[in-house]
This record gives C-alpha cells, sequence and structure tokens, in this order.
C-alpha cells in the first residue's frame, strides 16, 4: 500500500547550522508532495510543496529535492534558527486528495 | 492570516458524552474538508472526507456512527465524537483544500480533545 516515512525521529543541529530532514516515499505514481511544520499543541503549517515534474524548489531559506528515481524527498532548511524547532511532516498526495503523512522528525536547535 | 478555524480549541468531557467540534474555511467555500486525529507523538491519521451536501467518506477502520461528520454548508463541517471514552482522548485536526490555484492543504489550528 502507500506509505510515506522518514529515516530519522529526531535530529538536533546548532543554531546557523543548516538542517537536512528525509522522507522516502513509495507510490511511484505519487504527483505531489507537502512538507509542513508543526509546533507543539498547533495544526500542522504549510512550508513548501513539488510537484512531480521538478526535482528542486527553493522557498524563503527553504528548499525540496525530489528525487523520483529512489523516491526520496528532502527538505532543506538554510542557517537553523532556535524558532524552526518544531516536528517537520512529509506529506504525499494519494487518491482523492488525501493526504498521506510521514511519521515525522522532530528538530531542535541549539543555541 | 489564518484560513481555517477550529472550535473549541480544547475540551475536556466526561466518558459516555458526546463533542461536538467545529471546523470553519474562513476565506474560502470549501466543498472538501478532512479530519484527522493525532496521538502524541505520532503523525496525522486522515479519519474522513468530509463532503458538502453529501455523506462523509470514511477511512478504514473508523466508526463512521461514533464519530458523526456534518459537512452543511460551504464553510463549516463538524465532527461529533459520540459516547466518547478515554480512549478517544487525542488532538483533531481538519483541513481543506484551498481551490485557490493550488492543491495544498490548510490545516485548522486542532482542537484537544481529553475524556475524563
Amino acid at each position: 500500500g502507500e506509505s510515506v516515512g522518514l529515516h530519522l525521529p529526531t535530529l538536533s543541529v546548532q543554531e546557523g547550522d543548516n538542517s537536512i530532514i528525509n522522507c522516502a516515499y513509495s507510490n511511484s505514481a505519487s504527483d505531489y508532495f507537502i512538507w509542513y511544520k508543526q509546533e507543539s499543541g498547533k495544526g500542522p503549517q504549510f512550508i513548501i510543496d513539488i510537484r512531480s515534474n521538478m526535482d528542486k524548489r527553493q522557498g524563503q531559506r527553504v528548499t525540496v529535492l525530489l528525487n523520483k528515481t529512489v523516491k526520496h524527498l528532502s527538505l532543506q532548511i538554510a542557517a537553523t534558527q532556535p524558532g524552526d524547532s518544531a516536528v517537520y511532516f512529509c506529506a504525499e498526495r494519494g487518491q482523492g486528495g488525501k493526504l498521506i503523512f510521514g511519521q515525522g522528525t522532530e528538530l531542535s536547535v541549539k543555541p | 492570516g489564518a484560513v481555517v478555524s477550529q472550535h473549541p480549541s480544547w475540551v475536556i468531557c466526561k466518558s459516555g458524552t458526546s463533542v461536538k467540534i467545529e471546523c470553519r474555511s474562513l476565506d474560502f467555500q470549501a466543498t472538501t474538508m478532512f479530519w484527522y486525529r493525532q496521538f502524541p507523538k505520532q503523525s496525522l491519521m486522515l479519519m474522513a472526507t468530509s463532503n458538502e451536501g453529501s455523506k462523509a467518506t470514511y477511512e478504514q477502520g473508523v466508526e463512521k456512527d461514533k464519530f458523526l461528520i456534518n459537512h452543511a454548508s460551504l464553510t463549516l463541517s463538524t465532527l461529533t465524537v459520540t459516547s466518547a471514552h478515554p480512549e478517544d482522548s487525542s488532538f483533531y485536526i481538519c483541513s481543506e483544500t484551498s481551490g485557490r490555484g493550488t492543491d495544498t492543504q490548510y490545516f485548522g489550528p486542532g482542537t484537544r480533545l481529553t475524556v475524563l
């Protein structure tokens, strides 16, 4: 069946360093992917998305890379700040527009 | 600004009672909304797809008679947890597809349900 998973459940980085959060997906037919940030007690917040006809997309301090050959997705955060501390989820759009979420990676930024 | 709101943000109830959670689209007429449940330290799990003017579509394993969904207008979907039990304690989150020329789903702030 469809599934999206993450390689690292926790990630600790020094303030100012770059962060890389990885995600693997299993459905090669998936055409749309989203990264969300979730702070404690809040709903997921949209960060960036990418379609399968692209391999890279950049936003403000964030970049998403898509490797369809190995079904891998990554989120890069440049110059990580304490405010970036949160749980990050990748999501894959499945049938009927449903989102299938990965397990999440908790990012901790050390000052 | 926020595009989806939820009410209440948290609720505590006694076992056996029913609780209604509202999800409102603030700036878009959402024909489709989604309801998720999230347990502590876990990912979001889709419960059902709420369709305006028709019956909701439930995911496998979700009891439709326990989690009643009503989507009577284009801006409001409600989730009622009937005869709540402690194991129903969770974080309930709704989302909508913006339809603003993108495929992105925007999420509400969530509702924390605690059943005593």
